[in-house]
């Protein structure tokens, strides 16, 4: 069973330019969670998916930030006009529907640089 | 959520004990205790967790006081893999994660 898996790794963009980030959830699993990290700090919040909902979005900056996680296919958050601020690891993780383990397993997350 | 309180860094020497501890006054009474580690450029993996029972599993013990207000993750003798990150995470069933700063675990070899 392979993991949650994240593409691209690594992502390089300009000021102003769009990112879109990937990620394919374990199989079997219907709940996705993004996260960011900022270097030397610990990983925030973003948002909390299911297919085809948004269920809380409350981490997520107002502007220039979407997600989405569609029927098929894989979870993308979408970063438009990316300003060097936003260079991070940003972090995604599947669950099975909440219960009382709750485990979140994580991808390896890709690093955005924005020059 | 509740919020914790962690010790900023922490060495251990090689294939000793070592224990991790955790303040968490807040916790609701139905919110799990979760440790999860990230080790260097990956992203953060399951280490262990409970409600208010001690646990033990390959990787760890974790000990919860009788009061739920804190917790201890006990690595029984470390190793170099697991110099890390380690974070100590209330959960509220169906609740999204709230991650700390952690304890970066440098082991001495």
């Amino acid at each position: 069973n392979a993991g949650v898996m994240q593409n691209p790794r690594h992502l390089v963009r300009r000021r102003g330019q769009e990112a879109r980030l990937r990620c394919s959830p374990m199989k079997g699993h219907s709940h996705v969670y993004w996260y960011r990290q900022l270097p030397e700090e610990g990983l925030k919040f973003m948002v909390y998916l299911q297919k085809e909902n948004i269920i809380d979005e409350s981490g997520m900056p107002k502007e220039r930030f979407s997600a989405e996680f569609p029927k098929e296919g894989p979870s993308i958050l979408r970063i438009q006009q990316v300003v060097r601020g936003d260079s991070a690891a940003y972090f995604c993780a599947s669950s099975p529907p909440p219960g009382a383990y709750n485990e979140q397993f994580f991808g390896p997350g890709t690093r955005l640089t924005v020059l | 959520d509740a919020k914790t309180t962690q010790p900023n860094s922490m060495e251990s020497n090689e294939e000793e004990p070592v224990h991790l501890p955790c303040n968490h006054s807040t916790i609701s009474g139905t919110d799990y205790i979760h440790w999860y580690r990230q080790l260097p450029s990956q992203g953060p993996e399951y280490v262990i967790h409970g409600l208010t029972s001690n646990v033990n599993n390959r990787m760890a013990s974790l000990a919860i006081a009788e009061d739920r207000k804190s917790s201890t993750l006990i690595l029984h003798r470390a190793t170099l893999r697991d110099a890390a990150v380690y974070y100590c995470i209330p959960v509220r069933q169906g609740n999204q994660f709230y991650f700390g700063t952690g304890t970066s675990l440098t082991v001495i070899p």
